[in-house]
């Protein structure tokens, strides 16, 4: 059975940092592209960031796109989102996803919260 | 960037037809994806290469495509169809959702 399991989400102040993680099973991870999409509470699902199946490429929305850093670590099954410089808007669920042709599976989210 | 614009809401009563768009310049030349997500759950994909169905979704979802534009269709919408739907496309780096739409069976 696929199991993804996100991680590191929590409350951080504004300008702080936090290190998503997704522990990732059942499945060979190494062959699978992946990504993070998130969902401010109330609201529609946002993409975040994606990053190929050997770690070689990556890409990022341009709201995030030079405080997130996206990697994974095929040797230990997990991907992670490194989150720098934290706004208020970046408050949502963050979701990872395994992204195949012809599937997707989800985890189940790790809340963010940005507030002083 | 990319936008993605979907109606933000659709009624359909039970055992009739369901349509959602979704429009952007993007999907003249890349594939969409369809998304259903319920309260308090990851979401679901339901359609691939703008109407391919994936294993285990039911055939009264499908999908179709014209120019910038395409469509999710539910044949013989049934009560537990009612959830959220967003479309998804890719291209040059980047990736977007559909604005959502609710879909509400009654």
């Amino acid at each position: 059975e696929v199991q993804l399991v996100e991680s590191g989400g929590g409350l951080v102040q504004p300008g702080g940092s936090l290190r998503l993680s997704c522990a990732a099973s059942g499945f060979t991870f190494s062959s699978y592209w992946m990504h993070w999409v998130r969902q401010a509470p109330g609201k529609g699902l946002v993409w975040v960031s994606r990053i190929n199946s050997d770690g070689s490429s990556t890409s990022y929305a341009d709201s995030v796109k030079g405080r997130f850093t996206i990697s994974r670590d095929n040797a230990k099954n997990t991907l992670y989102l490194q989150m720098n410089s934290l706004r208020a808007e970046d408050t949502a669920v963050y979701y990872c996803a395994s992204w195949a042709v012809a599937g997707t599976d989800w985890g189940q989210g790790t809340l963010v919260t940005v507030s002083s | 960037s990319y936008e993605l614009t979907q109606p933000s809401s659709v009624s359909v009563s039970p055992g009739q037809t369901a349509r959602i768009t979704c429009s952007g310049d993007v999907l003249a030349k890349k594939y969409a994806r369809w998304f259903q997500q319920k309260p308090g759950q990851a979401p679901v994909l339901v359609i691939y290469k703008d109407s391919e169905r994936p294993s285990g979704i039911p055939e009264r979802f499908s999908g179709s495509s014209s120019g910038t534009t395409v469509t999710l269709t539910i044949s013989g919408a049934q009560v537990e169809d009612e959830a959220d739907y967003y479309c998804y496309s890719a291209a040059d780096n980047m990736a977007v959702f559909g604005t959502g739409t609710k879909v509400t069976v009654l």
